[in-house]
């Protein structure tokens, strides 16, 4: 399968809950990266993963975490939801790191209330 | 810390105008520029990359190292390039991460 799919495609939590997003990379490309989209904003980069190991990270806090699997799927996991953590989320997967241009998905829209 | 910014919220021209969207960056080192388009109801695409120094739908983009811009050009605008643009930024300084700007919004009247 071609292209970034990501699931679900929205997402309604509570504050204080947990939630879960997932993501599966084009194949072939070793690198996933995550970022955060408010309202009106562009991107924000959370963090990226190069074979299973987290080797970058925007200005998130420790309670977003991420895992990549051997099958090119990914997860972003946001403990102790915050109204403001409301946004799109996109993943993004690229071949290698840095400067090779990166395919996105279309994102999950989380909800929190 | 690297920045990139994007001044128009909004840029709206005329079928058949030209289009400059502009982007500046703030970065310490080499950077890598990059613009995004994201279509109405589409996800975020890659339209070019500096490196590459290529024309994509007509859009050409030149790294003013001087001036520390990366601005989108195009000589005639269509309907159809209607859409979200974002410059973003990428370097071995910034960890390799993608630093956006906030984005600019075309709109090509008929």
């Amino acid at each position: 399968e071609t292209g970034v799919t990501q699931s679900p495609t929205h997402l309604i939590k509570t504050r204080g809950q947990q939630v879960t997003l997932r993501c599966s990379s084009q194949s072939g490309h070793n690198t996933v990266s995550w970022y955060q989209q408010a309202l009106g904003q562009g991107p924000q980069f959370i963090f990226q993963y190069y074979r299973e190991e987290e080797n970058g990270r925007g200005n998130f806090p420790p309670r977003f975490s991420g895992l990549q699997f051997p099958n090119y799927s990914s997860e972003l996991n946001v403990n102790a939801l915050e109204l403001d953590d409301s946004a799109l989320y996109l993943c993004a997967s690229s071949p290698l790191p840095g400067n090779y241009g990166y395919t996105f998905g279309s994102g999950t829209r989380l909800t929190v209330v | 810390a690297q920045r990139v910014t994007q001044p128009e919220k909004l840029l709206s021209v005329f079928k058949g105008a030209p289009v400059e969207l502009k982007c500046n960056y703030s970065y310490s080192g080499s950077p890598e520029l990059f613009w995004y388009v994201q279509y109405s109801r589409q996800r975020l695409q890659l339209l070019l990359r500096h490196i590459s120094r290529e024309s994509i739908k007509g859009f050409t983009a030149d790294l003013n190292k001087g001036e520390t811009s990366f601005h989108l050009k195009k000589p005639f605008a269509q309907e159809e390039d209607s859409a979200m643009y974002y410059c973003a930024l990428s370097g071995r300084n910034a960890g390799n991460m993608l630093t956006f700007g906030g984005g600019t919004r075309l709109m090509v009247k008929p």
